[in-house]
């Protein structure tokens, strides 16, 4: 069964870095894309990168500057790291396999 | 970056009805192989999103026939006909022919 969970801290201060974990299981990191898609607090969803099965990566062009996205195969676990956030940063970071399975995403919050 | 364009805002059906959602993209969708990666989403209240359409007019495992979609080049609509009450939330547009890929802003129905 695929399984797909995010994890990282709930409050991040502004300026500060922003780490989440995307922990899979029923597939391999090696045979399938992995995602990261957030949606700001009341609003629509945002593509924000891509960690091919490939090992290449993409980004939203629009957080390019700030954004890494990488893994660890061997633990099945797909990392984001964008830094410099504010608060228009403040959301549900949610990772998908191929844009097809998702999970249930982690709320972050963006505050002094 | 390709900006899909989603109408209506929102949308009131009665139950049993039948609901229209367009999209229409910035550029043609179509890719270089022959493919259009034009993908539908709904996201019910307080839930990941989840995958009902891809590649135009394939339904996902599960979705029923009530569920269809069409379109070509730039300009694709989801059908919806006799909604019923679980059909209600938010409904994405995803185009992922161009990287970065992209959502549309979402439609929201609501029942009359």
């Amino acid at each position: 069964q695929v399984q797909l969970t995010e994890s990282g801290p709930g409050l991040v201060h502004p300026s500060e870095t922003l780490s989440l974990t995307c922990t899979v299981s029923g597939f391999s990191l090696t045979g399938y894309s992995v995602y990261w898609v957030r949606q700001p607090s009341g609003k629509g969803l945002e593509w924000m990168g891509r960690m091919r099965y490939n090992g290449d990566t993409s980004y939203n062009s629009a957080l390019k500057s700030r954004l890494s996205i990488s893994r660890d195969t061997s633990k099945n676990q797909v990392f984001l790291k964008m830094n410099s956030l504010q608060t228009d940063d403040t959301g549900t970071y949610y990772c998908t396999r191929d844009l097809g399975d998702w999970g249930q995403g982690v709320m972050v919050t963006v505050s002094s | 970056d390709v900006v899909l364009t989603q109408t209506p805002v929102s949308l009131l059906i009665s139950l049993g009805g039948q609901a229209s959602i367009s999209c229409r993209s910035s550029q043609s969708l179509v890719h270089s192989n022959g493919n259009t990666y034009l993908h539908w989403y709904l996201q019910k209240p307080g839930q990941s999103p989840q995958l009902l359409i891809y590649q135009v007019s394939n339904r996902f495992s599960g979705i029923p026939d009530r569920f269809s979609g069409s379109g070509s080049g730039t300009d694709f609509t989801l059908k919806i006909s006799r909604v019923e009450p679980e059909d209600l939330g938010v409904y994405y547009c995803l185009q992922r022919t161009h990287n970065p890929n992209t959502f549309g802003a979402g439609t929201k129905l609501e029942l009359k």
